[in-house]
């Protein structure tokens, strides 16, 4: 069964810092890992799929990286923004099952202090 | 272009009523997801339809909890009877191919008293 785990459950920093969050999963056989973005009140949005093949993924701001070999992903963000403040959440495909059933992290609360 | 809809938005109901949240999945989108997210155990996934069938539902808590699709543009979870354990927030989501991001909607609160 997978478990995704995301480290530091919370953190606070200051505005125009750059920050890296961090997810580990357990079974390193997924197809892909997503990384979204949850706001108070909202739905998920999703932010960056990095495909197995692939070692990271850029948008904007963000850049997500995969290390299978050792189960870890990271998000890097570049010069945050009080706009950035969300909890983001990590997820992973249960394994050895179908691709589309995803175990997500309890995320990440950011919050970009102005 | 229109997101995933969930109605309704907000529901607060007595224990043991009938509860039947909603859903319209992205035009086009073959597969639909429902999940459940508590502050305790997270985002969980209940049950995903492929083609408007119903291919895993190994997380659907008990036999209190079913969930339809009875055509592509249309899904539904029902709970009944509800119990106080039930309230949490329920999303539905949807995507494409399997490389493709699940597109969340903005979720149901449910309250049940």
């Amino acid at each position: 069964k997978q478990e995704v785990t995301q480290i530091p459950a919370a953190l606070s920093v200051p505005e125009g810092e750059n920050l890296v969050l961090n997810c580990s999963f357990t079974d390193s056989a997924i197809y892909n890992l997503q990384w979204f973005r949850q706001d108070p009140g909202k739905g998920l949005t999703s932010l960056l799929l990095i495909q197995s093949s692939q070692r990271e993924q850029t948008s904007g701001r963000l850049n997500a990286s995969l290390d299978k070999s050792s189960g870890r992903s990271t998000l890097y963000i570049a010069a945050s923004q009080p706009g950035d403040s969300a909890t983001y959440l990590c997820a992973a495909p249960n394994s050895g099952g179908s691709n589309y059933k995803l175990t997500f992290g309890k995320g990440t609360l950011l919050t970009v202090n102005p | 272009d229109a997101g995933v809809i969930q109605s309704p938005r907000h529901e607060v109901t007595e224990m043991g009523q009938e509860v039947t949240l909603r859903c319209k999945p992205i035009s086009g989108h073959d597969y639909l997801f429902w999940y459940r997210q508590t502050m305790m155990r997270g985002l969980e996934l209940l049950i995903y339809f492929n083609n408007n069938v119903p291919i895993d539902d190994s997380g659907m808590p008990e036999d209190r909890f079913s969930a339809k699709m009875p055509n592509a543009s249309f899904s539904t979870l029902k709970i009944q009877p509800s119990e106080p354990r039930d309230s949490a927030v329920y999303f539905c989501a949807s995507s494409g191919q399997v490389n493709q991001p699940q597109h969340f909607g903005d979720g149901t609160r449910l309250s049940i008293l």
